[in-house]
């Protein structure tokens, strides 16, 4: 079974660019077919997809937030990554990583979830 | 506000049956299918039910969910404590071209 672990600072000053590393054990990130999603929720309220980087590093973003993010793979290390940049408190949440993400493809694994406080 | 509309919360006894509504437009659930993920209390969302009505391995057969047009259900029979949750249903949406979430219904177990 798949497992996923995000880490990263908990805490980000605004303006800043808030980096996030999800470490994927159980299978690999570039064989499968698989796509690999961010989706982060608000304090509180419900969930909003970030993005994904498919098994080959094509890469798509929400359109909402697409001029700030930035997600990439380290297949070595058997990772992925978020960058989201000029970050503001709306931006305080708690993100996870998913595998899926395509049209068709469900997110049927998630991390436990690592929450991001964007404060001065 | 989030594109697809769910009831805030919603309630049942043990061993009831409860049903978790999900609606919104004909470019994300009326073209798409619509998956339903269960959170549990300080947890990450767990996937229930994709393509409209599939199982994953291991979710009990007292979940089911259904489709018709571009509206959508999740029901939950045989009602356990262990299923006081929150709820949330999700599809693509081809007009936004990305996932759609509903708000959440948070169910409670009387």
């Amino acid at each position: 079974q798949v497992q996923l672990q995000e880490s990263g600072p908990g805490l980000v000053k605004p303006s800043q660019t808030l980096s996030l590393t999800c470490t994927v054990s159980g299978g690999s990130i570039s064989n499968g077919g698989y796509y690999w999603s961010w989706i982060r929720q608000h304090p509180g309220r419900g969930l909003e997809w970030i993005g994904y980087i498919s098994y080959s590093g094509s890469t798509y973003y929400n359109p909402s937030l697409k001029s700030r993010i930035t997600i990439s793979a380290d297949t070595s290390k058997n990772q992925f990554s978020l960058n989201l940049s000029s970050v503001t408190a709306a931006d305080t949440a708690v993100y996870y990583c998913a595998r899926g993400g395509d049209y068709d493809d469900p997110f049927d694994q998630w991390g436990q979830g690592t929450l991001a406080t964007v404060s001065s | 506000q989030s594109v697809l509309t769910q009831p805030p919360s919603a309630s049942g006894t043990p061993g009831q049956r409860v049903t978790i509504s999900c609606s919104a437009s004909s470019s994300n659930i009326g073209n798409n299918a619509v998956n339903w993920f269960q959170q549990l209390p300080g947890a990450a969302p767990k996937l229930l039910i994709f393509d409209n009505d599939q199982r994953p391995s291991g979710v009990p057969d007292r979940f089911s969910g259904s489709k018709s047009g571009t509206s959508a259900s999740l029901a939950i029979s045989g009602l356990q404590s262990e299923d006081e949750a929150d709820y949330y249903c999700a599809a693509w949406d081809d007009r936004l071209n990305g996932w759609v979430f509903g708000g959440g219904t948070k169910l409670t177990v009387l």
